[in-house]
């Protein structure tokens, strides 16, 4: 089946940290991603994830992958306001051609 | 090297006409896809395509909507007879090659409002 799921909001304050998280279904996935939107904007590729990884860093972000519970979290490390926007989780499907997106996550990141 | 294209930014349409949608990929890219993100929801998959060819259309709507992806020029997407529940962002993807590297790059989407 296909089904991606993730919470619909999460506030926290500048300068925390910030976990956003998301489940799957397809456990045939080759890739996960990380998706941002501001608003009124495309998507902006954040980082993204092979299958066989536990783990990937890349500046802030940190990108905890648990394969047996198809789990996939994103860190924002130091979260500033700029952050503020909609987070997606997507994988791709059946490996190769489309992605399957969550529903999005709104990340709200007060002063 | 410019991102993915899409054209027109916002498109507005009174019920009953047609809307067309474009995408220029990146460059050296042969696989597009087509996203539809209605408001306050995630995006769903539509349609994927190569160079003259459908790949998979399991996501486009039977009647009304078509896609094509010629060997000159973007790729266009094209609803015909449109209604007020086809107003969403239409958003096009493209990437190097599907099997390998299948990052999907964005572009930035057509605001289509059905009046």
């Amino acid at each position: 089946g296909e089904d991606v799921e993730q919470s619909l909001f999460l506030s926290v304050r500048e300068g925390d940290s910030s976990v956003i998280n998301c489940t799957y279904t397809d456990s045939s996935s080759t890739y996960l991603y990380w998706y941002k939107q501001e608003p009124g904007a495309g998507l902006q590729l954040l980082t993204y994830i092979f299958s066989n990884m536990d783990m990937k860093q890349d500046q802030r972000l940190t990108v905890l992958l648990n394969k047996k519970d198809k789990h996939l979290s994103l860190r924002i490390a130091d979260t500033q306001t700029g952050d503020s926007a909609i987070y997606f989780c997507a994988e791709t499907y059946n490996q190769g051609g489309k992605l399957i997106f969550g529903q999005g996550t709104e990340l709200s990141v007060k002063p | 090297n410019a991102g993915v294209m899409q054209n027109p930014r916002h498109l507005v349409r009174r019920r009953g006409q047609e809307a067309r949608l474009r995408c220029s990929p990146m460059k050296g890219h042969s696989h597009v896809y087509w996203y539809r993100q209605l408001p306050e929801e995630g995006l769903k998959f539509m349609v994927y395509l190569q160079k003259e060819n459908i790949i998979d259309e399991s996501g486009m709507p039977k009647e009304r909507f078509s896609a094509e992806f010629p060997k000159e020029g973007p790729s266009i997407l094209r609803i015909q007879q449109v209604v007020r529940g086809d107003s969403a962002a239409y958003f096009c993807a493209s990437s190097p090659l599907a099997g390998g590297e299948e990052t999907q790059y964005f572009g930035p989407g057509t605001r289509l409002l059905v009046l």
